[in-house]
């Protein structure tokens, strides 16, 4: 069935490195790729998103990357800071309005 | 625009009681869903309306579990009755169109006791 895998599950990195975080989708047919980011005790909110007809995406500090062949996708945080520190989840729509979900990605950023 | 709108914030009650979560998506948006958010589960869509219609249900635990859109300005998910494993943040989103990204509301943290 539909499925999304995330990883890793958690992520350590130091202010100023880049943090990456990976999903692959099991449906082909998947052609919209948002990315949420949820800080402690909130609402996911979305960050950004990539259609299937794009390669990739940036804007300022965080890009977006898209493998169609390989049905994988990942989150790119440059110049990282202590408030990107939270929880990101990708996720993918397989030609519908319905989104599937990753499991989430614990993102540290130690000052 | 105030974005999507969840009450009450907060819910405790104890087991065996009717809960009752509302919401108002974002004006104009066509798609509402309701997702449950625990540590051990982590994110679940329940069940999601277009149009006020209800789409896809398959995701409501079972019969306990009811939600009701009956215009496009308000939506209820209910809990009868309520236990203790049902204990979790409970979300709402609208949606513009697919395609798009959904906006969540903030959420509904219900304790059951």
């Amino acid at each position: 069935g539909e499925n999304v895998e995330q990883h890793p599950s958690t992520l350590s990195v130091q202010e100023g490195d880049s943090a990456v975080i990976k999903c692959t989708y099991s449906d082909s047919a998947s052609n919209y790729f948002p990315w949420y980011k949820q800080e402690l005790g909130k609402r996911p909110q979305l960050i950004i998103d990539i259609r299937s007809n794009v390669g990739e995406k940036k804007d300022q500090r965080i890009a977006v990357t898209l493998n169609k062949t390989a049905k994988h996708f990942s989150l790119h945080i440059t110049e990282t800071q202590p408030e990107d520190s939270a929880v990101y989840f990708c996720a993918a729509s397989f030609n519908t309005d319905k989104l599937i979900f990753g499991t989430g990605t614990r993102l540290q950023v130690f000052p | 625009d105030a974005g999507v709108i969840q009450s009450p914030r907060h819910e405790v009650t104890e087991m065996g009681q009717e809960v009752t979560l509302r919401c108002k998506p974002i004006s104009g948006h066509d798609y509402l869903f309701w997702y449950r958010q625990t540590m051990m589960r982590g994110l679940e869509l329940l069940i999601y309306f277009n149009n006020n219609v209800p789409i896809d249900d398959s995701g409501m635990p079972e019969d306990r579990f009811s939600a009701k859109m009956p215009n496009a300005s308000f939506s209820t998910l209910k809990i009868q009755p309520s236990e203790p494993r049902d204990s979790a943040v409970y979300f709402c989103a609208s949606l513009a169109a697919p395609g798009r990204g959904q906006f969540f509301g903030p959420g509904t943290r219900l304790t059951v006791l």
